[in-house]
């Protein structure tokens, strides 16, 4: 049974930092891997979609790595801003089309 | 296009009474998704349609909840009775689905309902 596990669970830096969100699987005949944004009260948005012969992706400040075989994904978001407060959760794509989050990391921004 | 939409988006109910959620998908997207969500975690699936068939239900607990595609494009989940636990978003999300190997599934999240069980 597959398992995902985000690190940290909370984080709050000033603004400006570079930051790093990690998230883990334990099986690693993955499809893909998706990271999302979840602001409070609002469905998930999108940001990232890695293929599993993909190594990274980026889109604007943000940027995710895929090392399959470690079973292990990170965020990069670069000079964060107080928009950018959320919860961010990754999730895997097995056979049958199957999501498995993890349990999310909420991010404050203080300005 | 149209995004993913849910209705109500909050509902509060006392234990032993019934429910139901209401999800209209992206137009044509053939698999639509339930995903339970409590507060402090990640999303648990629910059950996945294809069109008007169920393709896993493996996680929904069928004592109590419900759910129905019968047309292929809307659904409905239902939960009777409920209980304490139950109280979480239940987010609805749907897919394409274009049976190409590389074809990502990308799923598309509609903004949920909150439900408070008391």
């Amino acid at each position: 049974k597959q398992e995902v596990t985000q690190i940290p669970a909370a984080l709050s830096v000033p603004e400006g930092e570079n930051l790093v969100l990690n998230c883990s699987f334990t099986d690693s005949a993955i499809y893909n891997l998706q990271w999302f944004r979840q602001d409070p009260g609002k469905g998930l948005t999108s940001l990232l979609l890695i293929q599993s012969s993909q190594r990274e992706q980026t889109s604007g400040r943000l940027n995710a790595s895929l090392d399959k075989s470690s079973g292990r994904s990170t965020l990069y978001i670069a000079a964060s801003q107080p928009g950018d407060s959320a919860t961010y959760l990754c999730a895997v794509r097995n056979a049958g089309n199957m999501l498995t989050f993890g349990g999310g990391t909420r991010l404050m921004v203080k300005p | 296009e149209a995004g993913v939409a849910q209705s109500p988006r909050y509902k509060i109910i006392e234990k032993r009474q019934s429910v139901a959620f209401w999800c209209n998908p992206i137009s044509g997207h053939a698999t639509l998704y339930w995903y339970q969500q409590i507060l402090g975690q990640g999303p648990k699936l629910l059950i996945q349609f294809q069109n008007n068939g169920v393709v896993d239900d493996s996680q929904l607990p069928k004592d109590r909840f419900s759910a129905e595609r019968l047309k292929g494009v809307d659904s409905t989940l239902k939960i009777q009775p409920a209980k304490l636990e139950d109280s979480a978003v239940y987010l609805c999300a749907s897919s394409r689905f274009l049976r190409l190997a590389e074809d990502p599934y990308e799923q598309y999240f509609g903004p949920g309902t909150r439900l408070t069980v008391t």
